[in-house]
């Protein structure tokens, strides 16, 4: 069965700093992999997706990760943190399927903080 | 266009009581997946449909949860004799599926937040 583990409960950046939040998975073939965050009260908005192809992967909001197949990982990244990046983050793995389309098994997020 | 919807957006209900919980996915995706987020449990996933049918309900936590969706469309989830530690915020999502659709991502309601008392 598939895994995510996301080891930094909580993070805690200065306005215009960089980020880099962890991932890892543990699935037996190629991964989907997502980013999701979540505002107070709110859905889960998806950042980017990793499906195949080029392993870095660009997102909406400014944000990045890279997919590393040798390390089980894929980190977000983001070069300069606004105070409204301030939320839940979620790494996610999806099984896949002939459909694409299956359950996701989500880690348990990471809640960042920006100080001004 | 419109997103995934939910209702209500909030449920407060004594130990014992039937619960409903509505979802409109966003229209024309066949795939609607009900999720729950607790303070103890994190992200659970809880079944997933496909049009009407339900090919995983392994997520359900208990015979006292059913779900059911109609027309390819409206999913409800129904919580029967609820308990204390049945309080969470429950989420829908919903996606296209397909080979060749490209496109895999599922799309979340803003969830609705049942509390048992």
């Amino acid at each position: 069965a598939q895994s995510v583990t996301q080891p930094d409960i909580h993070i805690t950046v200065s306005e215009g700093a960089s980020l880099e939040l962890r991932c890892n998975y543990s699935y037996g073939a190629t991964p989907y992999l997502f980013w999701y965050v979540q505002s107070p009260g709110q859905g889960l908005q998806l950042l980017l997706k990793y499906f195949s192809g080029d392993t870095l992967v660009q997102g909406i909001k400014g944000f990045e990760a890279e997919f590393k197949r040798s390390q089980s990982s894929f980190n977000l990244r983001k070069p300069s943190v606004h105070w409204s990046d301030a939320a839940e983050y979620f790494c996610a793995v999806g099984a896949g399927s002939n459909f694409g389309n299956e359950k996701l098994t989500f880690g348990t997020g990471t809640r960042l903080t920006i100080i001004p | 266009g419109a997103g995934v919807s939910q209702s209500p957006s909030n449920k407060v209900t004594e130990k014992g009581k039937d619960v409903e919980l509505r979802c409109d996915p966003i229209s024309g995706h066949t795939a609607l997946y009900w999720y729950r987020q607790s303070l103890g449990q994190g992200l659970e996933f809880l079944i997933y449909f496909q049009g009407n049918s339900a090919p995983d309900k392994s997520g359900l936590p208990s015979d006292r949860f059913s779900a059911e969706r109609t027309g390819g469309s409206v999913s409800t989830l129904t919580i029967q004799r609820t308990q204390q530690e049945d309080s969470a915020v429950y989420l829908c999502a919903s996606s296209l599926v397909g080979v060749g659709t490209g496109s895999y991502e599922q799309y979340f309601g803003p969830g609705t937040r049942l509390t048992v008392t």
